[in-house]
């Protein structure tokens, strides 16, 4: 089963512009992680941020955290045509994180 | 450089046929996972391995067997009882937490089989 769902599936933006999506789960996790994933290629690690934390910056990425919400979301700020890509949230409480269905962005340059 | 390889990055199998896809890994990780991925999916377990000589059944075992009879190396075997073995498979390691999981992973380049 899956924990995370990622919202929206798709994404449409212009380069410059900034992305947001985001990403519930259903039961208590210990952090929640971010990755990204070009079009036929494995996944890439973005971020991680822990359950007692609220926000985290990495570059251009912002990603908060609600845990009263159950819920996170995943900032790119000035976004460059090659963040295209699909953006996993990975979620748990053991090792092995849950992996949501991801959203799809694509910036138009 | 270190980093996770897997191969072929394309497999075609035609039905009835066992195959054996390739994952190495020089981060000297304990943990290997290997997962399945659909279009429009996300990513399914299908084993892991947290040590040598040990691996798990995740989400999506049947039709698949694994070993680990190396820290550096996870095949997993697509077998002829996979119904529907067409998709893209991802080989994963890292590093297990004591506390505070989930465990960051590091990805392979992926492998996708396709029956014909």
């Amino acid at each position: 089963s899956q924990q995370g769902e990622e919202d929206p599936q798709a994404l449409s933006i212009q380069e410059g512009e900034n992305a947001t999506m985001n990403c519930s789960y259903k039961t208590s996790i210990n952090n929640l992680q971010w990755y990204r994933q070009n079009s036929g290629r494995g996944l890439v690690h973005l971020i991680l941020i822990r359950s007692n934390e609220r926000e985290k910056h990495s570059g251009r990425l912002r990603v908060t955290l609600d845990t009263s919400k159950k819920s996170s979301s995943l900032l790119i700020t000035a976004s460059r045509a090659a963040d295209t890509a699909s953006y996993f949230c990975a979620t748990g409480l053991g090792y092995i994180p849950t992996f949501g269905r991801g959203t799809s962005l694509i910036v138009h340059p | 450089d270190g980093g996770i390889t897997q191969s072929p990055k394309y497999l075609f199998r035609k039905e009835g046929q066992n195959v054996t896809l390739s994952c190495e890994q020089n981060l000297n990780h304990d943990a290997m996972y290997w997962y399945r991925q659909d279009p429009g999916q996300g990513l399914r377990l299908i084993y892991y391995s947290q040590i040598v000589n040990d691996f798990q059944k995740g989400d999506i075992a049947e039709g698949y067997s694994v070993s680990r009879e190396k820290k550096e190396s996870f095949p997993l075997t697509v077998t002829s009882a996979q119904k529907n073995p067409t998709a893209f498979y991802l080989c994963a390691s890292s590093i297990p937490r004591t506390s505070g999981g989930p465990d960051e992973q590091f990805f392979g380049p992926g492998t996708r089989l396709t029956v014909l």
